[in-house]
């Protein structure tokens, strides 16, 4: 199994403060990606790191900023959480040798109230 | 915006039968890829089919890829019970491996 720890793994807040994930790999994979999982939606692209300070927009990043200032870590941020950003969270890899496929974390659930 | 889209939404079956599932999608990929989900886990990659390819086989899974009609499916032989979960296709259609996913089928196996 690919080394990736994502934290916390379940969390509840209120509407209004901040929230920060973390996504932690051993693997020294270059490309580390931030997706959500609703119903009805499957998963949605949020941001993406292609390396350290390396960062760009996926298809949902409204609401959302990261950061990558080593290579093991990527952390999203909800800024101001809303009940709209209430979600599964769900940390990916990239694996070596140009594959192409993810290996994903356990998931981080989140709800704000 | 949603790339593969998968079908049907949920299929039950019994233990032993084959399950067939399959995904369309609307761009240029290249290569699809299909993941698995169990209840409250993570995404586990199953198998990557290169837009080359038009057949590709790993144990009990076989998928094939027809880009000129821009489908997929994925079928499972000789399902087991343990093969109950959600399954994911996956398009890769440009650079950073940066992957659409569809909204998933849930399959369910009837011991």
């Amino acid at each position: 199994d690919a080394g990736i720890t994502q934290s916390p793994r379940h969390k509840v807040t209120e509407t209004g403060t901040p929230v920060t994930l973390r996504c932690h790999q051993t693997e020294n994979h270059r490309y580390m990606y931030w997706y959500r999982q609703d119903p009805g939606h499957g998963l949605r692209l949020i941001h993406y790191s292609y390396g350290v300070k390396d960062t760009d927009k996926g298809e949902v990043s409204d609401g959302y900023s990261v950061s990558r200032s080593k290579t093991e870590d990527f952390l999203l941020t909800l800024e101001s959480a809303t009940s709209s950003q209430t979600s599964v969270y769900f940390c990916a890899i990239a694996g070596s040798g140009g594959t192409g496929e993810l290996f994903f974390g356990e998931g981080s659930r989140l709800t704000v109230l | 915006s949603q790339q593969g889209e998968e079908d049907p939404q949920a299929l039950s079956i019994q233990e032993g039968e084959n399950a067939t599932m399959n995904c369309s999608y609307k761009t240029s990929i290249n290569n699809l890829q299909w993941y698995r989900q169990n209840s409250g886990r993570g995404l586990v990659h199953l198998i990557l089919i290169r837009s080359n390819e038009r057949e590709k086989h790993s144990g009990r899974l076989r998928v094939t890829l027809d880009t000129s009609k821009k489908s997929s499916s994925l079928l499972i032989t000789a399902s087991r019970a343990a093969d109950t979960a959600s399954y994911f296709c996956a398009t890769d259609a440009g650079a950073n491996s940066k992957l659409t996913f569809g909204k998933g089928i849930t399959l369910s196996v009837r011991p």
